[in-house]
């Protein structure tokens, strides 16, 4: 089915250590988004990514890399984990023109110890 | 730069009784607004959305909003709640398409 896939689905791993996350879109769209959601502060932006080969920084980058060397796909890594980063990640996409909703993919739920 | 407020983190409602979601946001250019639901343990929705062309937007499952400018806001009705209504809403907005500022959600419980 065509969409917006995210993995894992859940996460626990070391403080320290490197983890990627995974998100892969079927619909071409140009625009990508990785979003963390926490309690009380709704969904932060983190990078963002206009085409391949073009990202930009969010509201809260720190700690965070990505790329786009493929447009369906868009991963985030944290190179060094800390329990801060804790959170529920999420992709998002949109196309580049039109009204700008964007599609949401399920999640990740990261825990860091 | 753009914000948007909720007032009420958690929302609680009768079945049966008018839902309303409160939604404030800031813009100094004309904004794009949106609403999505969040199930528990899955990604977010659109609801509906704002885009000038209509001040009072019809979503899914019901749903609607309207765009008061005077106001700086767009609140979220439904006349009559149902027990599958009960989630997580967030309203966003945008000016230039890339970047959504979401507020913080409202949690909606629906009593029997």
């Amino acid at each position: 089915d065509a969409g917006i896939t995210q993995s894992p689905r859940y996460k626990i791993t070391e403080t320290g250590r490197q983890v990627t996350l995974m998100c892969h879109q079927t619909w071409s769209h140009s625009y990508m988004f990785w979003y963390r959601q926490d309690l009380g502060h709704g969904l932060r932006l983190i990078y963002y990514s206009a085409a391949a080969d073009i990202t930009d920084k969010g509201e809260v980058p720190d700690g965070y890399v990505v790329s786009r060397s493929k447009t369906e796909n868009f991963p985030l890594t944290l190179e060094s984990a800390t329990r801060s980063q804790t959170s529920v990640y999420f992709c998002a996409s949109r196309e580049a023109g039109g009204v700008y909703e964007q599609y949401f993919g399920p999640g990740t739920r990261l825990t860091v110890t | 730069a753009q914000s948007v407020t909720q007032l009420g983190s958690h929302v609680s409602v009768s079945e049966g009784a008018l839902v309303l979601l409160r939604c404030n946001y800031s813009s100094s250019v004309p904004p794009y607004l949106f609403w999505y639901v969040q199930y528990p343990n899955q990604g977010l929705q659109l609801l509906l959305k704002y885009t000038s062309a209509a001040t009072l937007v019809k979503g899914i499952n019901g749903f609607e909003a309207e765009f008061k400018k005077s106001e700086t806001s767009f609140h979220l009705t439904k006349p009559s709640a149902h027990m599958s209504d009960a989630a997580e809403y967030f309203c966003a907005v945008t000016v230039r398409g890339q970047n959504f500022v979401f507020g913080p959600g409202t949690r909606l419980s629906v009593l029997p």
